[in-house]
């Protein structure tokens, strides 16, 4: 069974840093991309960062482009996001997805999210 | 880049078949077949239920299906259950690299 594990989410101030982990299982993780999308609070989806099923590419949303970095971690089968200089605008679930295959699209498996909240 | 365009809600009686639209650009759904929609239960994490414009994942009932025109890609739900009653969301890639999705549409099934 495929799962999804989100981690690391919390309260944090304008300007602050924080680092979502997902840690995966029931699936071969080196042969799939995986996706972070976020939903504010009442809000639609909203995707946020890509990275390929080797790590060596990643894509992000112009929103949190240069102040969002994603990684994986091949050899523990984790994939990670970096949210540095957050705002108030970046409180949200976030989900960790799988796709279906190396490619980016569809985010087939989803895991429960984890809540960010940016505060002052 | 602007999100795909949804309506905000339809609804149908149980039994009707209803068609939820979403239409972005050649840059996204009109260039590329990579469009899907997914099913939110309030409270709960969303659900692929199309995928590739016309493609049902395993499980998904064939009640549901997927097309595309041009730049509008649509969702028909035929039979309608109490069950469906949820947000539905459409997303493209699109020709920029990035992943985009529809505002979100609320069905009733009244």
């Amino acid at each position: 069974e495929v799962q999804l594990l989100e981690s690391g989410g919390g309260l944090v101030q304008p300007g602050g840093s924080l680092r979502l982990s997902c840690a995966t299982s029931g699936f071969t993780f080196r042969d799939y991309a995986m996706t972070w999308v976020r939903q504010a609070p009442g809000k639609g989806l909203e995707w946020v960062s890509s990275i390929s099923d080797s790590g060596l590419t990643t894509l992000n949303a112009d929103s949190v482009k240069g102040r969002c970095t994603v990684s994986r971690d091949n050899s523990k089968n984790t994939v990670s996001l970096q949210l540095n200089t957050l705002r108030a605008e970046d409180t949200a679930i976030y989900y960790c997805t799988r796709s279906d295959s190396t490619w980016y699209v569809p985010f087939e498996y989803w895991g429960q999210g984890v809540l960010v909240t940016v505060y002052s | 880049q602007s999100a795909l365009t949804q309506p905000a809600s339809v609804s149908g009686s149980p039994g009707q078949s209803i068609t939820i639209s979403c239409t972005g650009t050649i840059n996204d759904i009109g260039g590329y077949n990579y469009v899907s929609w997914y099913q939110q239960h309030p409270g709960k994490a969303p659900k692929l239920f199309i995928y590739d414009v016309t493609n049902r994942p395993s499980g998904v009932s064939h009640r549901f299906s997927g097309s595309k025109s041009g730049n509008t890609a649509s969702l028909t739900i035929s039979w309608l259950q109490a069950e469906d009653e949820a947000d539905y969301y459409c997303s493209s890639y699109t020709g920029s690299s990035t992943v985009i999705f529809g505002g979100g549409t609320k069905l009733t099934v009244l």
